[in-house]
């Protein structure tokens, strides 16, 4: 069990400009999230999948955000056109996907858009 | 719409003393719940959880306990300890159907030695 693991940890770009970002799930884990954090707040819901089906996103999500995981294993969080706004936190987590369950977090990529 | 929160923000415990942090959730559809701890630069790590078919579940030094009438769920750590110093967060789900889970604001713990 090698944990959830994110690239890059920290990221640093400028307005307008399109990140990328990487979450490898633990292996047979089934569902991955993602969700973003700012200063004070709690972790806050973006989109999850099962296997590589993408079952529910945000309506906080706008259309500059996008989420894939085309075989089921990782999974890349796109946001494109970036604002100083999108600066936060962003987590990805996984879990067995067989029902209520824990999720099993990375340490995150830190957004900063200057 | 804040569906999970944790009206207070911070805590402060002396050693050896028992820390209680609260949740409130709105939505009585939720059917799961969880507690999570959180270091500076990590993600959460997750330390206990309940299922709405509960009022109580215990693993070590904590205890978490649900109140559905009163849409109420709290952890307690017994005895606290400098290390459980962090920010808690609790999530809930199965309210949608799907498995989203909502997290609270968080409530910052600091274990005084």
């Amino acid at each position: 069990d090698t944990g959830v693991s994110q690239n890059p940890r920290h990221k640093i770009t400028k307005r307008g400009q399109n990140v990328t970002f990487r979450c490898d799930p633990i292996s047979e884990h089934n569902r991955l999230y993602w969700y973003r954090q700012t200063l004070g707040q709690g972790p806050e819901f973006l989109t999850y999948f099962q296997n590589e089906a993408q079952l529910e996103k945000s309506r906080l999500l706008s259309d500059r955000f996008s989420a894939e995981r085309p075989k089921g294993s990782f999974s890349t969080l796109e946001i494109q056109r970036t604002e100083q706004g999108d600066s936060a936190m962003y987590l990805c987590a996984s879990s067995l996907g067989i029902g209520n369950e824990k999720l099993f977090f990375g340490s995150g990529t830190q957004l900063s858009v200057l | 719409d804040q569906q999970v929160k944790q009206n207070s923000p911070s805590l402060s415990v002396q050693e050896g003393r028992i820390s209680i942090l609260n949740c409130d959730y709105t939505n009585s559809m939720f059917d799961y719940f969880l507690w999570y701890k959180k270091y500076p630069a990590e993600g959460p790590t997750f330390l206990i959880s309940i299922s709405s078919i509960k009022d109580k579940n215990e693993d070590g030094r904590f205890t978490v306990f649900l109140n559905k009438s009163a849409k109420h769920l709290s952890l307690h750590i017994v005895p606290s300890q400098p290390g459980d110093s962090a920010v808690y967060f609790c999530a809930a789900s199965g309210a949608s159907g799907t498995y989203k889970y909502i997290f609270g604001t968080g409530t910052r713990l600091k274990v005084l030695a």
